[in-house]
């Protein structure tokens, strides 16, 4: 079965800096990988989506991922984070056929001034 | 255009009662996605609806069930409630199956059991 982590329960950035989280996933096939992230209180919104083709994808808010099949990773990325980033977010991949998403435990960003 | 819509919210139940939680698509999204999340267990697969149809089913116990109705609205139920029920309830929708098809979530309902 396929799983997803994320080895990173939280990680704390100073406004402005530079952000990435990482994701490892273990699937077989070629997976298809997403990003969600949740505000308090709030459902999951899609950040970025990889199904094929060129391995650095873009999101909104200004977050981009980059799939690197050899490390098995999809770690997602934003240059300057601003303090309405914070939030919770999510790796997950999708099992062919089932269409299921299997999601990672999620990392907590918290942003300092 | 109107978001997922998740019904009630907040709720507070009592162990062996039973829940009816309801999930009202995003309008002509025919596919409906439910989710549990806990603190310890993340956010896991309940079921996946279209067209009425359940088409994949995660591993919970026969207690968690669900359906969906014509207009595409969806209801899940779980019966014998056991504390460890307690957690946020996900609904996702999309226009019909197929990763092409991004999922949007509503805000979840808080089910809390004492």
């Amino acid at each position: 079965a396929q799983s997803v982590t994320q080895p990173d329960i939280h990680i704390t950035v100073s406004e402005g800096a530079s952000l990435e989280l990482r994701c490892n996933y273990s699937y077989g096939a070629t997976p298809y990988l997403f990003w969600y992230v949740q505000s308090p209180g709030q459902g999951l919104q899609l950040l970025l989506k990889y199904f094929s083709g060129d391995t650095l994808v873009q999101g909104i808010k200004g977050f981009e991922a980059e799939f690197k099949r050899s490390q098995s990773s999809f770690n997602l990325r934003k240059p300057s984070v601003h303090w309405s980033d914070a939030a919770e977010y999510f790796c997950a991949v999708g099992q062919g056929g089932s269409e299921k998403l299997v999601f990672g435990k999620g990392t907590k960003l918290t942003v300092n001034p | 255009k109107a978001g997922v819509t998740q019904t009630p919210r907040y709720l507070i139940k009592t162990r062996g009662q039973q829940v009816t939680l309801s999930c009202s698509p995003i309008s002509g999204h025919r596919s409906v996605s439910w989710y549990q999340q806990t603190p310890g267990q993340g956010l896991q697969f309940l079921f996946e609806y279209f067209s009425e149809t359940q088409r994949n089913k995660g591993n919970f116990p026969g207690r968690f069930s669900g359906r969906q109705f014509s207009n595409s609205r969806s209801e899940m139920n779980v019966s014998t409630l056991e504390l460890g029920d307690s957690a946020l309830y996900l609904c996702a929708s999309r226009l019909g199956p197929g990763y092409n098809q991004p999922q949007h979530f509503g805000d979840g309902t808080r089910l809390s059991i004492l």
